[in-house]
């Protein structure tokens, strides 16, 4: 069964490194997405990705976050300057356009991201 | 702002009986409620949703019921089992039939379901 990758699976880093998290959705699924996951809370959306674009972010998705699509396979998170409060679980997830389903997500098993 | 929310933090219940996780939602414009399930170590995963317009929807042991009038949501699972044991999460999206939406998730904060042998 095809599934979303995610590498690394830990991240360690120093507070103001630049930090990519690397994803490979399912390779049929148009819609691409990334969201984290603070250890005890919800998780939160962060970005959403279509036709090589960025078609929404939330608040948490600032200047410090890019994301990218190098090739027909690869959807990566970038943290240009990391803080402390960005340490977290980061999830991406994709779907298909298939109209039946529109709200099945597929996630990723998830990057830890630790900032020290 | 609008919300996702959960009533209850933690269920604990023993092999074959029904579970019952509620949730609580706020934005009365989503289009779509989901439940999530979320094992331990792994990504969430797609249990069932349920469309603004509908009151129950059934699955494969699990039931979804909407209760618009005062913005609820629960999951149902009959004869729980410990694969079941998980963190429970409801979602809202404003996906619409048109397929423009991006689809983006706003989820609860969670329940954690403990099943016992």
């Amino acid at each position: 069964e095809p599934e979303v990758t995610q590498t690394p699976s830990h991240q360690v880093t120093q507070m103001g490194q630049e930090v990519i998290l690397r994803c490979v959705p399912i390779s049929n699924h148009l819609y691409f997405y990334w969201y984290r996951q603070i250890l005890g809370q919800k998780v939160e959306f962060l970005v959403s990705f279509y036709n090589n674009e960025i078609s929404e972010k939330s608040e948490i998705f600032d200047d410090q976050f890019s994301v990218e699509r190098p090739d027909g396979s690869n959807f990566t998170l970038k943290i240009r300057s990391t803080k402390l409060e960005d340490s977290a679980m980061y999830f991406c997830a994709s779907r298909t356009r298939r109209r039946s389903s529109y709200n099945e997500q597929f996630f990723g098993p998830g990057t830890r991201l630790t900032v020290l | 702002g609008e919300s996702v929310g959960l009533h209850l933090p933690t269920l604990s219940v023993q092999e074959g009986d029904n579970s019952i996780i509620n949730c609580a939602y706020s934005n009365s414009a989503s289009d779509y409620f989901i439940w999530y399930k979320q094992e331990s170590g792994k990504g969430p995963q797609f249990i069932i949703d349920i469309r603004s317009n509908m009151d129950k929807r059934q699955g494969q042991r699990v039931t979804v019921l909407l209760n618009k009038t005062v913005k609820h949501l629960s999951l149902q699972i009959a004869a729980t089992q410990p694969g079941d044991s998980a963190v429970y999460f409801c979602a809202e999206t404003d996906a619409n039939a048109g397929g423009t939406s991006y689809g983006k998730l706003t989820f609860g904060q969670g329940t954690i379901l403990t099943v016992h042998p």
